[in-house]
């Protein structure tokens, strides 16, 4: 499984656009990339999946450029509400063995009013 | 929007007793795991079951623990002598398949154990 660096800690305001960036400089050309947010003494909540390009849905939009060694969760106009943890994971999809999820430190961020 | 829902909230035990932690994943999910995290830790990847057997175990993951779906909607995890390092809180989560879809997780059991 590709090995992921993301920052530790962010600091927003309310109403701001958050950018968190996720580096996987090995991942592999069946690799998904996934993220995950987690809200203190709650379980992670999946936010958005992408292979290639760009996603989006009502939460986030993921920014994934041509060659993949990278990611940006983009998060816009942020509450008080998105202060959590969130997490970047790239893995395989499927075929037993492979569905288990590897939580790294994840990037904690938070949002000020 | 369906849920996993996981019982007891608050698990409080003493060393070397056993505990069983419930689980009631997505009625219409084939995929069932849980992970743990310690306090101010990762969360980590214990087991994952499909078809009525463990597909994956993670290191931790020893003799002391053990998984069931006893019926047709319950998941649960078993650790037979609980130790203090066992405290933490135990994440169940379902997925519909293993290929490429989310998994869903419950709130989770605190497990403290005295």
């Amino acid at each position: 499984l590709a090995k992921t660096t993301q920052p530790i800690s962010m600091d927003s305001y309310e109403g701001q656009e958050v950018n968190i960036t996720c580096s996987h400089n090995n991942i592999a050309t069946n690799d998904y990339i996934t993220w995950y947010q987690q809200f203190p003494s709650q379980g992670p909540r999946f936010i958005i999946q992408g292979y290639k390009t760009k996603v989006t849905n009502e939460v986030a939009s993921l920014f994934i450029p041509a060659d993949r060694k990278s990611s940006t969760l983009s998060l816009p106009r942020v509450s008080l509400s998105d202060t959590a943890v969130y997490y970047c994971l790239v893995g395989p999809p499927g075929n037993g063995g492979y569905n288990k999820l590897i939580f790294g430190a994840g990037t904690r961020l938070a949002v000020h009013p | 929007e369906p849920e996993v829902t996981q019982t007891p909230s608050h698990q409080v035990t003493q060393m070397g007793q056993e505990v069983i932690l419930r689980c009631v994943p997505i009625s219409n999910h084939l995929y069932f795991y849980w992970y743990r995290q310690i306090l101010g830790q990762k969360v980590e990847f214990l087991v994952s079951f499909y078809n009525n057997e463990i597909s994956e175990k993670s290191e931790i993951f020893d003799d002391q623990f053990s998984v069931e779906r006893p019926d047709g909607s319950n998941f649960t995890l078993k650790i037979r002598s609980t130790k203090l390092e066992d405290s933490a809180m135990y994440f169940c989560a379902s997925s519909l398949t293993d290929s490429n879809q989310p998994q869903h997780f419950g709130d989770g059991t605190r497990l403290s154990i005295l």
